[in-house]
């Protein structure tokens, strides 16, 4: 069974840099089927898609996040990871890994980690 | 972007009652890429339906969905009592993804 866990600080200063791991066990991120997203979750804006990768790198982000954001993945751990730049309070949420489909009709997120929060203050 | 608002934002129902939650799309999604997720508190979310009407791996079949172009609905035809919870919507049919706000269905 698929099972993905996130990783990283819960505390980060304004203005830094985040950096969260997903580690994947029970398959591969190797897979080409699938793409290994990020999304985050706060009580005002919901769930908000982050960006996504492939196993050879490719990656696409929400246009909204993208100046911010790197996404990159580490095969021979089976992790890929988030880091996400010049953080405000705005970026204080739960931030989830998930697995989608690669073809543009199998994008929905299944499963998903468990979360973890994280807390943007100084 | 597609924008995606769900209605109610809380449903207050009875166990046994229908529950009727609407996802309504600012354009047409497109092939019907639209799932939608359960959420339970401190929980991820939890895939229910995707490609608009069919059940994910293990999903009752209390649930379905149905809709396509900019109307979506996800039915549940007699609530029990772990039903109640928020459900949320997902366009996947256009970058970037996008999720609804979310509808709460609640014990009257």
């Amino acid at each position: 069974q698929l099972q993905l866990q996130e990783s990283g600080p819960g505390l980060v200063k304004p203005s830094e840099t985040l950096s969260l791991t997903c580690t994947v066990s029970g398959g591969s991120v190797s897979s080409n089927r699938y793409y290994w997203g990020w999304i985050r979750q706060t009580p005002g804006k919901g769930l908000e898609w982050i960006g996504s990768i492939y196993y050879s790198g490719s990656t696409y982000y929400n246009p909204s996040l993208k100046s911010r954001v790197t996404i990159s993945v580490d095969t021979s751990k089976n992790q890929f990871s988030l880091k996400l730049s010049s953080l405000t309070a705005a970026d204080t949420a739960v931030y989830y890994c998930a697995r989608h489909g690669s073809s543009w009709y199998l994008k929905w997120f299944d499963p998903w980690g468990q979360g973890t929060l994280v807390t943007v203050s100084s | 972007e597609i924008v995606l608002t769900q209605s109610p934002g809380t449903l207050s129902l009875s166990p046994g009652e229908r529950a009727t939650l609407s996802c309504t799309a600012s354009q047409s999604v497109s092939s019907s890429d639209l799932a939608w997720y359960q959420q339970k508190p401190g929980q991820a979310p939890r895939l229910l339906i995707y490609g608009a009407s069919t059940r994910a791996t293990g999903i009752p079949d209390r649930f379905s969905g149905s809709g396509s172009g900019t109307d979506f609905t996800l039915t549940i035809s007699r609530l029990e009592p772990e039903d109640f919870e928020v459900y949320y919507c997902q366009q996947y049919g256009s970058s970037p993804l996008t999720f609804g706000g979310g509808t709460k269905v609640e014990i009257k």
